[in-house]
């Protein structure tokens, strides 16, 4: 099984609609955080939070909205999605107690907005 | 802000051949990493660099941190159809957070 799961791994939804993404990891990290890819762009950080009670923003947050529901599980929200919402999103986990700051990634979540 | 480049944006390489992809940051980092991601895959973590002009191997992969701090290369020798994918180069930002290149995308010709 994967250490960081994503779900769902592909969605198709409509203007306007509200989009959850989730994330839940086993690897026992505390940092957990949200990636957006687009081709040409490489990944661009939307959210992050380094504990249940710390949330903060990253350089694409508008339109966007997250919530840490627990050390294992930090979901993204789209309240109302838009067609330039249309990506591949990753989850990611760092442990701060490591040597790098080595990025896990999840498996990745394809959103399409028509 | 900070900008993180890499350089070519595509590269088609015949396997056996050898290629360098670039990576150049707009401001000095404390430490760069590189990723690779196959198609239809994830990132996955390859190393990472701290010291100015360190070098490391993995088999056929080396990776350089230029004297600057400002740059890294990563080249393969001898490359093989299990080498495709998109390479990503990172470094952290004025906040501390991993920026990302927009990626070296290979394609191994056999």
């Amino acid at each position: 099984d994967a250490d960081v799961t994503q779900t769902p791994r592909n969605r198709i939804t409509k203007t306007g609609k509200r989009i959850m993404l989730e994330c839940s990891q086993t690897k026992g990290h505390d940092r957990m955080y949200w990636y957006r890819q687009d081709p040409g762009l490489g990944l661009r950080l939307i959210y992050y939070s380094f504990d249940v009670k710390d949330i903060n923003k990253g350089e694409i947050s508008d339109g966007y909205s997250v919530s840490r529901q627990a050390q294992a599980k930090f979901s993204l929200s789209l309240e109302s999605a838009i067609p330039n919402q249309t990506a591949l999103y990753f989850c990611a986990t760092s442990d701060r107690r490591a040597d790098t700051g080595e990025l896990f990634f999840g498996e990745g979540s394809r959103l399409t907005v028509l | 802000g900070q900008q993180v480049m890499q350089i070519p944006q595509y590269q088609h390489v015949q396997e056996g051949e050898d290629f360098t992809t670039y990576c150049n940051s707009s401001t000095t980092l404390s430490n760069i990493q590189w990723y690779k991601q196959r198609p239809g895959g994830h990132p996955v973590f390859l190393i990472q660099l701290v010291k100015s002009g360190e070098v490391k191997k993995q088999k056929r992969l080396t990776f350089q941190f230029g004297e600057a701090k400002k740059n890294s290369s990563l080249h393969i020798t001898a490359t093989q159809t299990t080498d495709v994918g998109t390479y990503f180069c990172a470094g952290p930002n004025s906040w501390g957070k991993l920026q990302f290149g927009a990626g070296t995308q290979v394609v191994v010709t056999p």
